[in-house]
């Protein structure tokens, strides 16, 4: 079975500065996808970025960049320039090729500092 | 852009009642899946179905049931309530025909309080 990690339950940035949030993952197949979504105090689950396994591009939006490392099963996720919005809860998730569940990690607690 | 609509938003029931959560996905979305979130935990895969019927399956208990319709809403059903039901239940949708399959778009969610 797939698993997800996330080993910093809460990280803090300075606005305007720069903050990179860790995942880890475990998975046997060659095949699959990783996602970044936003949890505000809303609760809402926000899509933030989706990388497909087989590019080896990293992919970007916006101010948001993920480093993903297939060797070592690591999609990091890069935030430039935080604003006050960007303040939520950050979950690294993956899914298996097809339309497959989400596997979520633990979360990541984001808050920006003015 | 239209979103995944759930209904109710809230929702308090007594222990041993039933609940049903409903689910309209994005339009032409085909493919729906349901996760359960406690409180502060990650959302845990409960259901997914594509073109109405079954696709997956997760951790719901036997308790729950779930289905897809003809216009592609999904209901969740919730029977003999218990305290550890009330969480935050998510809908989610994505779309095979257009090829982002892997993309899933999730509603607001329904918070369930079981007193």
């Amino acid at each position: 079975a797939q698993t997800v990690t996330q080993s910093q339950p809460e990280m803090s940035v300075q606005e305007a500065e720069t903050v990179t949030l860790s995942c880890t993952y475990d998975t046997s197949e060659s095949d699959y996808y990783l996602f970044w979504y936003k949890q505000p105090p809303s609760r809402q689950m926000i899509l933030v970025i989706r990388q497909e396994a087989y590019k080896q591009q990293n992919a970007t939006e916006n101010r948001f960049s993920v480093n993903f490392q297939k060797a070592a099963k690591s999609f990091s996720l890069k935030i430039s320039d935080s604003q006050l919005g960007d303040a939520a809860m950050y979950f690294c998730a993956y899914s298996s090729r097809g339309a497959q569940k989400l596997v979520f990690g633990q979360g990541t607690r984001l808050t920006i500092n003015p | 852009a239209a979103g995944v609509i759930q209904s109710p938003r809230h929702l308090i029931k007594e222990k041993r009642e039933t609940a049903t959560l409903k689910c309209y996905p994005i339009p032409r979305h085909d493919t729906v899946y349901w996760y359960q979130q406690g409180p502060g935990q990650d959302p845990q895969f409960l259901i997914s179905f594509y073109e109405k019927m079954q696709s997956d399956k997760g951790s719901i208990p036997d308790r729950f049931s779930a289905q897809q319709f003809s216009d592609y809403h999904s209901e969740l059903n919730m029977s003999s309530l218990e305290l550890g039901d009330s969480a935050l239940y998510f809908c989610a949708s994505s779309s095979e025909k257009s090829g982002r399959t892997d993309t899933q778009y999730f509603g607001p969610g329904t918070r369930l309080t079981v007193l």
